[in-house]
């Protein structure tokens, strides 16, 4: 069975203050894995797709990697607007089974 | 381009009722699904929805079902509410055969007492 576990669950920073989000997973076959940004009370935004091993995608402030085993939503020079929570998502491949989901962490930058 | 959007946003039904949602999906999608999430968890896929079909469902029980429209629309139907029911339903469009990236709408929050 598939699963993904995202740590920590609640990070609290300062300001400026970079840091890193994880993701482990375990999968039979993977198709892709998804990074989402929450807000409370709305639908999840799609951040990032990475495919395989080794390969890295940035966006402003953020940048995520994956390994065989764990992917990382790295976060430099956080600002306040980037308080949220982060899901980490699976395909596994089955085409139409659906994106497996983490807990997600909730983020909280301060300012 | 015009996004998902779902309705009602916010709703309160009782123990044993039946419930119905509704999603429009983004322009050029061809795909739905509906994701369930409780509060504090990550999303669960309920099912999805291809050319008026269901072609793919999560471990939920009959009592979940759902229709896709030929313009893309979705419903999503709840009979026989129970409290754990409670929750936001999302739902989210894509393009099949294309990368799965999915497109999310607000999501509807049930409330059954």
């Amino acid at each position: 069975e598939d699963q993904v576990t995202q740590s920590p669950e609640a990070l609290r920073l300062q300001e400026g203050e970079s840091s890193s989000l994880n993701c482990s997973y375990t999968v039979s076959g993977l198709r892709g894995l998804f990074w989402y940004r929450q807000d409370p009370g709305k639908g999840p935004e799609f951040l990032f797709t990475l495919y395989s091993a080794g390969e890295e995608k940035e966006k402003e402030r953020l940048k995520a990697t994956l390994t065989k085993k764990e992917s990382f939503l790295h976060i430099t020079a956080p600002k306040p607007e980037d308080s949220a929570t982060y899901l980490c998502a699976l395909d596994s491949g089955g085409g139409a089974d659906g994106l497996t989901f983490g807990k997600g962490t909730h983020l909280i930058i301060q300012p | 381009e015009t996004g998902v959007t779902q309705s009602p946003t916010h709703l309160i039904k009782t123990r044993g009722q039946q419930v119905t949602l509704r999603c429009s999906s983004q322009s050029g999608h061809n795909t739905v699904s509906w994701y369930q999430q409780a509060l504090g968890q990550g999303p669960q896929f309920i099912f999805q929805y291809y050319r008026e079909e269901e072609n793919g469902r999560g471990n939920f029980p009959p009592r979940f079902s759902g229709l896709q429209f030929p313009n893309y629309s979705s419903e999503l139907n709840v009979n026989a509410l129970e409290l754990d029911d409670s929750a936001l339903y999302l739902c989210a469009s894509s393009l099949a055969g294309g990368a799965r990236e999915l497109f999310f709408g607000e999501g509807s929050r049930l409330t059954v007492l």
